[in-house]
């Protein structure tokens, strides 16, 4: 069964601090990443994704892919409140039936 | 952005009990998924599907039947609940860009 590991499981950061979380995928065949952010009592939505090898940047948030070792990071820089989130990161497929398959989450506090 | 709607929001059953999650998506998408949501675990895969009549096994199905009657229409069904299926339903269709759109999820508890 494909796994989708995340490190740490919890995270403290202070306000414009720099948060770093990890996400593995244990299947070889997983092309896509993704990361969604869960605010308490919210659904999940979709962050960022990342299918290419290499980096991604969007405002705050920057994305890493390394196909090879099939490892994912998310950095958020100058880190608010509004941060704080259970961050999830997903994997799938790029080809057949489109399963995506998510890891237990990073849960962030950015303290003021 | 898609909008995909869930019902119940909150449901309590007993042991043995019966119960039908209901999920709808008007954005024409083929793929939904049902996930349910334990501290500790992340998200979990139960079932999804591609299309109206299809089903695929996710890899927690154990205790779930689930049919999609529409392309609109997925339902997750419960026929002996458990305690150990307590827990917060997620309902998901797939769109452009393979984003996944989540409802805003069934708390359901099994007494």
């Amino acid at each position: 069964q494909q796994k989708v590991q995340q490190s740490p499981e919890s995270l403290i950061v202070p306000e414009g601090g720099m948060a770093s979380l990890n996400c593995t995928s244990s299947d070889r065949n997983v092309d896509y990443f993704w990361w969604y952010r869960q605010h308490s009592g919210k659904s999940p939505k979709m962050l960022m994704s990342i299918f290419s090898n290499g980096e991604k940047e969007e405002g705050r948030f920057t994305v890493h892919l390394n196909k090879a070792s099939l490892h994912t990071s998310l950095h958020i820089r100058d880190s608010q409140p509004s941060d704080s989130a259970l961050y999830l990161c997903a994997a799938s497929r790029n080809t057949g039936n489109y399963k995506y398959v998510f890891g237990a989450g990073t849960r962030l506090k950015v303290i003021a | 952005e898609a909008a995909v709607t869930q019902s119940p929001r909150n449901k309590v059953t007993v042991t043995g009990g019966n119960v039908t999650l209901s999920c709808r998506q008007t954005n024409s998408h083929n793929y939904m998924y049902w996930y349910r949501q334990d501290t500790g675990h992340g998200l979990r895969l139960i079932h999804y599907s591609y299309g109206a009549g299809n089903l695929q096994i996710g890899d927690v199905p154990d205790g779930y039947k689930a049919t999609r009657t529409t392309q609109e229409d997925f339902f997750l069904l419960l026929e002996l609940a458990s305690p150990s299926q307590t827990s917060l339903y997620f309902c998901a269709s797939r769109g452009n860009q393979n984003t996944l759109y989540f409802g805003a999820g069934t708390r359901l508890s099994v007494l």
